[in-house]
């Protein structure tokens, strides 16, 4: 089995910087992918991390610890159109390398 | 980024009858795809994994009889929801991989299913 554990819900300010941590417990870890999900609507992919380390992408940038079992996605210069879900998932390396979802943390960005 | 097709976006159906729910890779070819129930202000929870030309694989939990999975070709696999009941009103999202195995998931539009 596996944990994917994610705040579910977190706040901020426009401009502002935010970080959404996932904690991961499971087995035959193969990489982890943060989405991006607004209402109503279907997941839209940010980052993929498999190595230690920090991926940069613009705004966003997403940091992995395999040993920790520990991810972050960071968001940089907030803007109101970042209010959305995000969420992380696990890639497995069983059988056809299924992605599960963590969570699930609900962004609200504030004027 | 590769290009998923779900269909239909929303539909309306009666306690009893069944839905048909396609997901089509449109310019690759999706060797597995994966099936997820979503629920208001949830995660998505996997449902199946389907794999073209072989019988799909169940998470614990998920009736095999009443969500059936068809992956008929490299492009395309159903889910149909037979007998549906109001408490299986949900948002059912499905995702493709390419055949290279750990590359990022190509999502459907989803389809917004209510039972009526």
């Amino acid at each position: 089995g596996q944990n994917i554990d994610q705040p579910t819900e977190m706040t901020a300010t426009e401009g502002a910087i935010v970080q959404i941590n996932c904690t991961y417990q499971t087995s035959g870890f193969n990489g982890l992918f943060w989405y991006q999900q607004h209402a109503g609507e279907a997941p839209t992919f940010l980052s993929y991390n498999v190595l230690d380390g920090l991926e940069e992408k613009g705004r966003f940038s997403s940091f992995l610890s395999r040993s920790k079992g520990y991810s972050y996605l960071l968001l940089k210069e907030l803007q109101m159109k970042d209010s959305a879900s995000y969420l992380c998932a696990v890639s497995r390396n069983t059988g056809f390398q299924k992605l599960v979802f963590g969570t699930g943390t609900r962004l609200l960005v504030s004027p | 980024g590769a290009v998923v097709s779900q269909h239909p976006s929303r539909v309306i159906c009666k306690s009893g009858t069944s839905v048909k729910i396609e997901c089509r890779s449109l310019d690759f070819q999706a060797t597995t795809m994966f099936w997820y129930r979503q629920f208001p202000k949830q995660s998505l929870m996997l449902m199946a994994t389907s794999n073209e030309g072989s019988k799909a694989t169940y998470e614990q939990g998920v009736e095999k009889d009443k969500f059936l999975i068809n992956h008929a070709s490299l492009t395309l696999s159903t889910l149909t929801v037979t007998s549906a009941h109001p408490e299986d009103s949900s948002f059912y999202i499905c995702s493709a991989r390419g055949e290279t195995g750990n590359t990022e998931a190509f999502f459907g539009q989803g389809t917004r299913l209510t039972v009526v």
